[in-house]
């Protein structure tokens, strides 16, 4: 079945460190992939999205690439800030296939000043 | 943008007994809403879809008639958990989809955290 697999966290960085979150996914068959991110006492957001291989998804300096040869969809930020600290969740949808999402398990990051 | 609401945000309950959350869309219609749960350190897994207007359709392994969706309007699905036990201690959240921009989104409720004594 299809799936979502995220690097388990607590990630924890510096102000303005560098942040890479891995997804990889497997579906049988040609995902839409999303970034979610639930800040605490939150419901999730919608962080980014792309639906087709080599797509970008880009949103608040947050960016990830759909690469279909690595089933990959990486989150990346150059500088995080303390506010970014939350829970990133990585989910796959399959269009036509009852649109429901998968997510995977979650991945906190938590930013010191 | 569009909000999803969810009440009550924490309820704290003795075990036998039912409890009800309410999710609703504030500015959308959604003939479609989601439940998740949500166990601690672990990510969302859907429970069931509720239609407006029929059944909802529930994921295996979850028990329809522990957990009773009505979707009675556009803009309100409920979710009881019924003879709530201390296994059912959980974060739930409801998702309504917008098909009413140019493309459809789900949008997530806050979340109801439910502790069964």
């Amino acid at each position: 079945g299809d799936s979502v697999t995220q690097m388990e966290g607590p990630v924890t960085l510096s102000e303005e460190a560098f942040l890479t979150i891995n997804c990889t996914y497997t579906a049988t068959g040609y995902p839409s992939l999303f970034w979610y991110v639930q800040y605490p006492g939150e419901g999730l957001q919608l962080l980014l999205k792309a639906t087709k291989a080599d797509d970008k998804g880009s949103n608040k300096g947050f960016e990830a690439t759909y690469r279909k040869e690595t089933t990959s969809f990486h989150l990346e930020k150059g500088s995080v800030q303390v506010s970014d600290s939350a829970v990133y969740f990585c989910a796959l949808r399959i269009p036509n296939a009852g649109n429901m999402l998968t997510f995977g398990g979650g991945t906190r990051l938590m930013v010191k000043p | 943008g569009a909000v999803v609401s969810q009440h009550p945000s924490r309820v704290i309950c003795k075990s036998g007994t039912s409890v009800k959350i309410e999710c609703r869309s504030l500015d959308f219609q959604a003939t479609t809403m989601f439940w998740y749960r949500q166990f601690p350190k672990q990510s969302l897994m859907l429970m069931a879809t509720s239609n407006e207007g029929s059944k909802a359709t529930y994921e295996q392994g979850v028990e329809k008639d522990k957990f009773l969706i009505n979707h009675a309007s556009l803009t309100l699905s409920t979710l009881t958990v019924t003879s709530a036990h201390p296994e059912d201690s959980s974060f739930y959240i409801c998702s309504a989809r917008d098909y009413s921009g140019l493309q459809e989104t789900q949008y997530f409720g806050p979340g109801t955290r439910l502790l069964v004594l």
